[in-house]
């Protein structure tokens, strides 16, 4: 069964602080994805990687970078933390369907 | 891009009823289009997918129909059930494995 490991559950930071996201898959997918969910807004996309040191923007790309420095890596950074940036982010990897991770609820107060 | 819209974004039924959701998208070069479940507090999940070469496809109690020409597809639940009360999403893409747009999700609630 894949596996997609986000590091927090839980995360609290402030305004302007730095944010990395991480996460973490098992099953050697070359896609990895990171997405967005917020109230009546459903998935939106902030960044995919098709391979190692690759990435592509998504719908939302503004405010955030990723960094895929190993296969089963990908992180999600937000280079200054804002009010708006409160949400919920799924990591996914792929070779057909997408497998999601739990998702780490992020607030920035 | 891919647009998808999906309706209707809340829905209730009794137990026992059928439900129906339905989505668009406007790429006609999106050949795949899967379904998501997510309960809440935990991780959308694909209950059913299915490819533009295909017209229906059904798992027990769920199927999918495509009408590539009018660009829409549905996700059919018969004999609903409690446990089926989560939200799902639509989506589509050009091919399995690549970035897809999502629907903005339809809340499900089935009344026992």
């Amino acid at each position: 069964d894949v596996k997609v490991t986000q590091s927090s559950r839980y995360l609290v930071k402030r305004t302007g602080e730095k944010v990395f996201l991480e996460c973490v898959q098992d099953m050697d997918h070359e896609n990895m994805f990171w997405y967005r969910q917020d109230p009546g807004l459903g998935l939106r996309l902030i960044y995919f990687s098709y391979d190692v040191k690759m990435k592509e923007k998504g719908d939302i790309p503004e405010g955030y970078s990723v960094s895929r420095e190993k296969k089963e890596r990908f992180s999600l950074i937000l280079e200054s933390a804002s009010t708006n940036q409160t949400s919920m982010y799924l990591c996914a990897s792929s070779s057909e369907a997408l497998h999601f991770g739990n998702g780490t609820r992020l607030t920035v107060t | 891009g891919e647009n998808v819209e999906q309706h209707p974004s809340t829905l209730s039924v009794q137990e026992g009823d059928s439900a129906v959701i339905k989505c668009t998208y406007s790429d006609s070069a999106s050949n795949y289009f899967p379904w998501y479940k997510q309960e809440l507090g935990k991780r959308p999940q694909l209950i059913i997918d299915i490819r533009s070469n295909v017209g229906e496809k059904k798992d027990q109690r769920i199927a999918v129909t495509l009408n590539k020409t009018a660009k829409h597809f549905s996700l059919h639940i018969t004999e609903t059930q409690p446990e089926d009360s989560a939200v799902y999403f639509c989506a589509a893409g050009p091919n399995t494995g690549n970035q897809f747009y999502f629907g903005t999700g339809t809340s499900l609630t089935v009344i026992p």
